[in-house]
Formats: C-alpha cells, structure tokens, sequence
C-alpha cells in the first residue's frame, strides 16, 4: 500500500467551480510534488515543495494553486479549469539532500482523476 | 534540457518468458536512472533504480542495466507472470536534483 495518500480519488467539477485536491504523507519527507499525468502517457512535474516552501513551478497556469501547509500535507487549490485540465492529478514525496529537492526515489499516490465538465 | 526515449512502447510476453524495455537519454551528466511500474488505476511505484557507479542490478526477478557511455539504460523481467502486466516508465535525472525526466512507457501485457 502506498504511504502517500491522496484525496479525493475522484471529483467531477464544472468550469466555475472551486476546489481541493489533497495529498499527506508521514514517511518524514520534506520534498513534496505535483504531477498531472494524461492517459498514456507519463507524469509531466507541476510544482515542487522543498521544506514547505514552493521550489519548483513549471509555468503552470494560475488556476492552478498549491499550497503546503505542513510538512505532511499538500494542497491543489483548482479554479476556472478547463475541460482540458481532465486528467489525473499525482502526488508524491521524497528526501531532500543538500537543502533542495531530491528527484530519486519518489513516492507517488493513488492519484486524484479530476474530469472538467 | 533531458530526453528519454523508450521502447517498445507495447510488449506482450507469454507468461513465463522474459521481456526487456530499453531507454535511451541524452544528457550526459544525469547519473540516477529509476524505473516505475504503473498499473490500471494506481500510481506509479518505484520498482528499481540505478545510478551511474554501477552497470547492473538485480532484485529477485528484475533486473536493470546501464550503459553510460551508449547512455543507454535496460529493464529485464525474467520468468513473468500475468501481475507483471502494466504499464512501465523508465525515467533519468540528476541525483539530488528536482526533475525526473520519463520515457513515454512501455505497456507489458503477459499472456497467460
């Protein structure tokens, strides 16, 4: 079973709506990522959390807001999407050296599959 | 920036036999190549990895070799049996940097 555990495993929501895609982890990492994976194809990276702190956005559109309110969890604010935003949202987390993030070992969720209506 | 190229993108094995996924990269200084196993419905799970001080490793009935100066890397699974079926990504990086970089993936079906 994973140790990242992530919430909810789906959500339908419309163009205007708001919400949340939550992640946690208590494996003691403190590197957290999000990733948006297509179907068939591999995760394409989103952001990076090192030490709580945003690292890491690969230009990804602002209707797309995370947050870190701890070291355990990890928050996907959604906005505004649209229906091309459909796909399944990962997350997961690993152990950074040297102050930064740590790509190795990574340690993905289930995922959250979001369909934008 | 990194490219990983990945094949075959499907693979069908009869049950028993081995299946081999090759990745190719291309930047010479990614020295941490991990392979995934996703399937249907779940996450991608690490399954092996290697890094560059090394050319082979074996866990049970899973292998993974690298070349560094071919910058090519191979996944070998002897003896497969049908919860062998998923799809695979190999993927490269730079150790203690923040990006992975992932094949397209493989799509390994056992037939039993």
């Amino acid at each position: 079973d994973t140790e990242v555990t992530q919430t909810p495993k789906h959500l339908v929501m419309g163009m205007t709506n708001k919400k949340s895609l939550k992640c946690e982890q208590h494996m003691g990492h403190r590197a957290m990522y999000w990733y948006k994976q297509k179907a068939k194809k591999p995760p394409e990276l989103m952001f990076v959390y090192s030490y709580e702190k945003l690292s890491i956005n690969e230009s990804v559109p602002s209707r797309f807001s995370p947050e870190c309110p701890n070291s355990s969890l990890l928050n996907l604010h959604l906005h505004a999407l649209q229906p091309e935003d459909s796909a399944l949202y990962l997350c997961a987390s690993s152990q950074p050296g040297g102050g930064g993030p740590v790509a190795g070992e990574l340690f993905f969720g289930e995922g959250s599959r979001l369909t934008v209506l | 920036g990194e490219n990983v190229e990945q094949h075959p993108s499907t693979l069908s094995v009869q049950e028993g036999d081995s299946a081999v996924i090759k990745c190719t990269y291309s930047d010479s200084a990614s020295n941490y190549f991990p392979w995934y196993k996703q399937e249907l419905g779940k996450g991608p799970q690490l399954i092996i990895d290697i890094r560059s001080n090394v050319g082979e490793k074996k866990d049970q009935r899973i292998a993974v070799t690298l070349n560094k100066t071919a910058k090519h890397f191979s996944l070998h699974i002897t003896e497969t049996q049908p919860e062998d079926s998923a799809v695979y990504f190999c993927a490269a990086s730079i150790w203690r940097g923040y990006k992975l970089s992932f094949g397209a993936g493989t799509t390994v079906t056992v037939r039993a």
